[in-house]
């Protein structure tokens, strides 16, 4: 799996956008972009993944980059449940064996 | 509700007292693994399984054993736990198959072990 980079850590104002920025600048053609989240201690939530185009649920928005080097994940609308760490991995999925590598992660404080 | 279910979520016990982790999900996923977090770290994959009686080696596997009986459930067997196995492990399960092989997976509540 490609190496990312995150910040150490954000701040963001509640009802604010959150944007989380990852490089991976050695990411392969067939590997994916996945985002999760871990609030204090739970397992880790599944936020959102793509491979080319930019994505969007009911989370959050994924958008990457057209050389595919970076990508921001876009929470519109930040609360203060979305505190959380935020993991960014690039993963080829099934051809990895499913492995994860989780990184440390960008630590998002939303405050009021 | 689709979930991972992993029992117990906290066990505190001593050393060489074989103990088991049970997780099962309810979404019929092909694919389970067992991860383990540490400080500083990050998550590490134990072991994992691709489909029932199919199970693999991850990153740090030793000291560990699983077995994969049926589709839902995946224990992690510790057989004589020793300290440094005190840690945080998450279950993760996820659909599988050539065509679905960029799905999600989704993990559990957790299961903090202390071994003293």
């Amino acid at each position: 799996d490609a190496k990312t980079t995150q910040p150490t850590s954000m701040d963001c104002a509640e009802g604010r956008a959150a944007n989380l920025p990852c490089n991976h600048s050695t990411i392969s053609g067939n590997e994916y972009v996945y985002w999760y989240r871990q609030i204090h201690s739970q397992g880790p939530q599944y936020i959102i993944h793509g491979l080319k185009n930019n994505e969007t649920n009911e989370m959050a928005s994924l958008i990457i980059t057209e050389d595919r080097k970076s990508s921001t994940l876009i929470l519109p609308h930040a609360t203060l449940r979305d505190t959380a760490v935020y993991y960014c991995i690039a993963s080829l999925g099934g051809t990895s064996y499913g492995k994860l590598t989780f990184g440390q992660g960008t630590i998002l404080t939303v405050h009021p | 509700e689709a979930q991972v279910t992993q029992n117990p979520r906290y066990l505190i016990t001593v050393t060489g007292k074989k103990l088991t982790v049970t997780c099962s999900q309810n979404m019929n996923h092909e694919y389970m693994s067992w991860y383990r977090q540490d400080p500083g770290l990050g998550l590490r994959q134990i072991y994992y399984s691709m489909n029932v009686e199919v199970t693999d080696k991850g990153d740090v596997p030793e000291g560990y054993k699983v077995s994969r009986k049926e589709k839902r459930n995946f224990p992690l067997i510790l057989e004589s736990p020793s300290p440094n196995q005190t840690s945080l492990y998450f279950c993760a399960s996820k659909r599988q198959g050539l065509a679905l092989s960029n799905q999600p997976q989704h993990f559990g509540d957790g299961t903090r072990l202390s071994i003293l």
